[in-house]
């Protein structure tokens, strides 16, 4: 079973609000990630945990806050987003990270969101 | 530093045709190789890799063989369908700091 899951599937919020999205993976997968993904581009890197830490953060903007709660479980906090913040977000987890490059990478089916 | 190059999309092609798309890449290292698929409206599905000199991966009739002397990873299928269409990515890692890196990924239109 390689799924990971994640909700909710469709979020719309204004840019005053605050909301969070959920990823959940029951892998055993020691690593997981977040990307965004904007139309028609691939996807970009965000966040890493490794072992529930944060192991790489490519510099996104604070009104995005990640958290790890266990090994398999994801959050992303929204607060104060912009309009051009509207992309589909992607959760992703691998067995180790950074364990070599063999390492798979397994993706969810992504939370579109739009920012009013 | 590392870098993916996907051919310029997008494709169309009639059923049963004979699909190639071609990747090519930059790499320190050994990396390894990916091609994931992203059907309409979807996250990302790996769909075959492959992690070292001619190694060839292969799922759901998709085919890829990793050549190091050309460094290319090129996507191949004898016939497609109109279940096909998507974007496909080419992608590798390094294995330094878990990092993915993507081409820009094509779109594949398959008509009946």
């Amino acid at each position: 079973d390689t799924e990971v899951t994640q909700t909710p599937k469709h979020l719309v919020m204004g840019m005053t609000n605050k909301k969070s999205l959920k990823c959940e993976q029951h892998m055993g997968h020691r690593a997981m990630y977040w990307y965004k993904q904007k139309a028609k581009k691939p996807p970009e890197l965000m966040f890493v945990y490794s072992y529930e830490k944060l192991s790489i953060n490519e510099s996104v903007p604070s009104r995005f806050s990640p958290e790890c709660p266990n090994s398999s479980l994801l959050n992303l906090h929204l607060h104060a987003l912009q309009p051009e913040d509207s992309a589909l977000y992607l959760c992703a987890s691998s067995r180790f990270g950074g364990a070599g490059p063999a390492e798979t990478q397994y993706f969810g089916p992504g939370t579109r969101l739009l920012v009013l | 530093g590392d870098s993916v190059t996907q051919m310029e999309g997008p494709v169309t092609l009639s059923e049963e045709a004979f699909l190639t798309i071609n990747c090519t890449y930059t790499a320190t290292g050994y990396p390894s190789l990916f091609w994931y698929v992203q059907y309409p409206g979807e996250g990302l599905q790996l769909l075959l890799k492959a992690t070292k000199a001619d190694d060839k991966g292969s799922n759901k009739g998709f085919e890829a063989t990793y050549r190091k002397e050309t460094t290319s990873f090129h996507l191949e299928k004898g016939s497609v369908q109109v279940s096909d269409s998507a974007v496909y990515f080419c992608a590798l890692n390094t294995g330094a700091n878990s990092k993915l890196t993507f081409g820009k990924g094509i779109t594949l239109s398959v008509r009946p």
